[in-house]
């Protein structure tokens, strides 16, 4: 079965500091990879995702992410944060072979932005 | 606002009382899915559908939860004799469809069993 795993429950970080989000998923087989965030009482909202092609992706707000395959991690980075960053974030996987295409969320990293 | 909305976005209800919750996708939108989210941890599906047809259900969606998608546009879930083990989030996704087709997530409805 496959699972996301972000060790980090909270993550607290002053403003304009770089960050990284960890993110390690666990699959037997190939899978898209996703990053959502979600600001208090809003829905999620998707930052960026890995379908193939380029390790390095750009998504929303500045930040990025980098597939790893060996590692299988797909860390979440960005070079300077913001208060307005502060907000949850999750790692999500889906299988490709799975028509569903339903998500499988990590646990979620709390990001707070200090001034 | 042309998103995905949850009614109602709380929902305070007493141990052994039916609850429905409604979803509206985005109109063009034939996939819509239900996840759970409980305190400190991710979102968990429990359902989709592909317009009004219910194709998956998790092993989570016991047989006191039921969801419907009449004539492919909203959708309704309820929890019938809820417990208080139901207190959750309560989240609605829609999508185009396939993995290239963002999931675009609703506010969520704040389910709380005293």
């Amino acid at each position: 079965a496959q699972s996301v795993t972000q060790l980090d429950s909270q993550v607290p970080v002053f403003e304009e500091a770089p960050v990284e989000l960890r993110c390690n998923y666990s699959s037997s087989v190939s899978v898209y990879l996703f990053w959502y965030v979600q600001y208090p009482n809003q829905g999620l909202q998707l930052l960026l995702k890995y379908l193939s092609g380029s390790t390095l992706v750009k998504g929303i707000n500045g930040f990025e992410a980098e597939f790893n395959k060996s590692q299988t991690s797909f860390h979440l980075r960005k070079p300077s944060v913001h208060i307005s960053d502060t907000a949850e974030y999750f790692c999500a996987v889906t299988l490709p072979m799975d028509s569903s295409y339903k998500l499988i969320f990590g646990s979620g990293t709390r990001l707070l932005v200090r001034p | 606002d042309t998103g995905v909305s949850q009614d109602p976005r709380h929902k305070i209800t007493k141990r052994g009382q039916n609850v429905t919750f409604r979803c509206d996708p985005i109109s063009e939108h034939n996939r819509l899915y239900w996840y759970r989210q409980t305190l400190g941890q991710g979102p968990e599906f429990l359902t989709y559908f592909q317009n009004e047809a219910q194709l998956e259900k998790s092993r989570l969606l016991s047989d006191r939860f039921s969801a419907e998608r009449p004539k492919g546009s909203f959708s309704t879930l309820e929890i019938q004799r809820t417990e208080q083990g139901d207190s959750a989030m309560y989240l609605c996704a829609s999508s185009l469809g396939g993995p290239n087709n963002e999931q675009f997530f609703g506010p969520g409805t704040r389910l709380t069993v005293l």
